[in-house]
């Protein structure tokens, strides 16, 4: 079976760019989470998708969004890159919604913004 | 403030060795997950807790929601263990899930 894919794995960005990120979860998973680590402020809930709709989203500024399509694949968008939202953007996926559900994590996308 | 405090934030120990790495938090859960992390970044979830106990090979997870506190116990320690390990707390409710996590505990077991 699969695990969760996440594309790309590593990339370079210059400041006010805008990225899009993928999440590809196991198969029969319909939540899909997203998360940031850093350095500084280790991991961060961004917001979680279920059915093609956000069900929750974490404290983290407009620029970033998200969408998950029909197939449960997912995408994060960052619009008007700054340099700290340099970051390892992780992903998770999970066979339910709500209460119960364990996480299966993605690789990460590596992001660098300079 | 934060919601999730995890101790000791670094810890060495000798292969062989009992280890435990304790969590607390100030919020309603709906569970408990933790969490290891390698170098270069993926993450394993290794248990989620809501109650009780839980064990998967030389790893127990322990949880006491009225003292809003959890454990992770390590027995016979061995270098492959070397990980950051993340507690994270789920609140969970019929509109969707909020994450808190903790800072991570980094483990070195030495051979």
């Amino acid at each position: 079976k699969a695990g969760v894919t996440q594309t790309p794995r590593y990339l370079i960005k210059t400041r006010g760019q805008q990225v899009t990120l993928s999440c590809s979860p196991i198969s029969g998973h319909r939540s899909v989470s997203w998360y940031q680590q850093t350095p500084g402020q280790g991991l961060q809930f961004l917001f979680e998708y279920f059915s093609e709709t956000q069900r929750n989203k974490g404290n983290f500024p407009g620029r970033f969004s998200g969408r998950q399509f029909s197939n449960s694949r997912s995408e994060m968008n960052v619009s008007t890159l700054e340099l700290g939202d340099s970051a390892l953007y992780l992903c998770a996926s999970c066979r339910l919604a709500g209460v119960t559900g364990e996480l299966f994590f993605g690789e990460g996308s590596r992001l660098t913004v300079l | 403030k934060n919601e999730v405090e995890q101790s000791p934030q670094n810890l060495t120990a000798q292969e062989g060795e009992f280890i435990t790495i304790n969590c607390s938090y100030s919020v309603g859960i709906s569970a408990l997950h933790w969490l290891q992390q390698h170098p270069g970044g993926g993450i394993v979830s290794l248990f989620m807790l809501s109650s009780g106990k839980k064990k998967h090979g030389r790893l127990i997870a322990t949880i006491n929601i009225q003292e809003k506190h959890s454990s992770l116990h390590i027995t016979a320690s061995h270098p492959r263990d070397s990980a950051v390990y993340i507690c994270a707390v789920r609140l969970g409710t019929n509109t969707g899930n909020q994450f808190y996590f903790g800072t991570g505990t980094s483990l070195t077991v030495i051979p």
